[in-house]
């Protein structure tokens, strides 16, 4: 089955600094890759997400890329503020009979000192 | 659209006891999954349905777990009996495919804290 790898566990940077966070995956047939952030007691977010058609996706100052070719994607934040402190999930979705089925990385817990 | 809805969202029980958590999708959404997230092991996919069939159970950690789905509107998650390595948050989320594009983004209930004492 799909397999999702998440780094680096922590991360702490001062605001105003940029936050890259980086995944693996291991399944080919993945097609579709969301980000969550999870703050503190409540539930997963989406963010942004990118479709395995496109190379680079961009909102405001969250941004994701994609290899296919590496099968890693990555999420940067430009500008970090106070509340972007939180717990960021990448996720793959299965192919083939799992089709539907999201796999969650670890997880990495931003800190964003003021 | 209320969003994902669960119930209760806070459960505390005795070690051996019962326990039953609730789920209602949003409306129009074939995909439902139940999570369980702990310090520990992160957020596990424990089962999940496509059109109120179970597609996948191979994250239920045994027996004592089981899920229904009786109708497209609701789902339970039943522990019996409890222990407390059973002890996390509990969500429910939902989502839906879209023909050409695939499947988009799962919605997440806010999570039902279950503590077995």
């Amino acid at each position: 089955g799909e397999n999702v790898e998440q780094h680096p566990s922590t991360l702490s940077v001062q605001e105003g600094d940029s936050a890259v966070i980086k995944c693996t995956y291991s399944d080919s047939a993945s097609n579709y890759f969301p980000w969550y952030k999870q703050e503190l007691g409540k539930r997963p977010q989406l963010i942004i997400d990118i479709r395995s058609n496109v190379g680079e996706k961009k909102d405001q100052r969250i941004a994701v890329t994609l290899n296919k070719t590496a099968k890693h994607f990555s999420l940067h934040i430009t500008e970090t503020q106070p509340e972007d402190s939180a717990v960021y999930f990448c996720a793959a979705i299965a192919g083939g009979t799992s089709y539907g089925k999201l796999t969650f990385g670890q997880g990495t817990i931003l800190t964003v000192h003021p | 659209d209320a969003g994902v809805i669960q119930s209760p969202r806070h459960e505390v029980t005795e070690m051996g006891q019962e326990v039953t958590l609730r789920c209602k999708p949003i409306s129009g959404h074939d995909y439902l999954f139940w999570y369980r997230q702990t310090m520990m092991r992160g957020l596990e996919l424990l089962i999940y349905f496509n059109n109120n069939v179970p597609i996948d159970d191979s994250g239920m950690p045994e027996d004592r777990f089981s899920a229904k789905m009786p109708n497209a509107s609701f789902s339970t998650l039943k522990i019996q009996p409890s222990e407390p390595r059973d002890s996390a948050v509990y969500f429910c989320a939902s989502s839906w495919v879209v023909a050409g594009e695939g499947v988009n983004e799962q919605f997440f209930g806010p999570g039902t804290r279950l503590t077995v004492l």
